[in-house]
């Protein structure tokens, strides 16, 4: 069992604001890293896969890095708006084989 | 949504009982998983397949079984249902080169 954590486990913040969370990962027999948006009542959904040190990926608002060399990866969020409210999750995936490792997730609140 | 679905949405049963949860998918994905998710845990891998009678197992296997005998569908056996398998149960797929993955809507498994 690989041990990915997640900090800070959760998060309020008001609207407007820019937040970030953080993703650790085993730096060793690293293949990807993905980083998911998980609603209430919902179904995790894909966000970012991330393979490369150094990777930076963008959707909207949402950001990510990566740093393999030293296992973790930042999840940014800037202008959070309430839509934003979720547990963001990410997941290892080592290069061993085709299990992932998820963390416990980050639950983020925007205060409108 | 990757075309997955899974039955039954939601599931009550008795301690000792069996269970079968059912994950289907029309997009002939090579790779299908089944994870529980608990609270403080968040995913944890149960078993996962990679082809039609080719499966391995995660990091919580015990106490289940799966089968894949039609690459559209991955079933998650409880042969005795305990207590402590209440849970949600969520499988999912791995799409392309890449690894997203994507998730069923779940099914909620209630252990009298």
């Amino acid at each position: 069992i690989l041990n990915v954590e997640q900090s800070p486990q959760s998060l309020h913040v008001q609207e407007g604001d820019s937040t970030n969370f953080t993703c650790s990962f085993p730096s060793s027999n690293f293949y990807a890293l993905h980083w998911y948006r998980w609603e209430t009542a919902k179904s995790p959904e894909a966000l970012f896969v991330m393979t490369l040190n150094g990777d930076e990926k963008k959707k909207g608002r949402i950001s990510a890095t990566l740093n393999t060399k030293e296992g973790y990866s930042y999840l940014y969020i800037k202008g959070s708006q309430p839509e934003d409210s979720a547990t963001y999750l990410c997941a290892f995936n080592p290069n061993t084989g085709n299990q992932f490792y998820f963390g416990t997730g980050t639950s983020l609140t925007v205060i409108p | 949504d990757a075309g997955i679905t899974q039955s039954p949405r939601h599931k009550v049963t008795e301690t000792g009982t069996p269970v079968t949860l059912r994950c289907h998918q029309t997009e002939n994905h090579r790779y299908m998983y089944w994870y529980r998710q608990d609270p403080g845990h968040g995913l944890r891998l149960i078993h996962y397949s990679y082809g039609v009678k080719d499966t391995d197992k995660g990091e919580v296997s015990d106490g289940y079984s799966v089968s894949r005998s039609k690459t559209e569908d991955f079933l998650l056996t409880l042969e005795s249902a305990t207590s402590s398998q209440t849970s949600v149960y969520f499988c999912a797929i791995t799409e392309g080169a890449s690894g997203e993955q994507f998730f069923g809507p779940g099914t909620r498994l209630t252990v009298l």
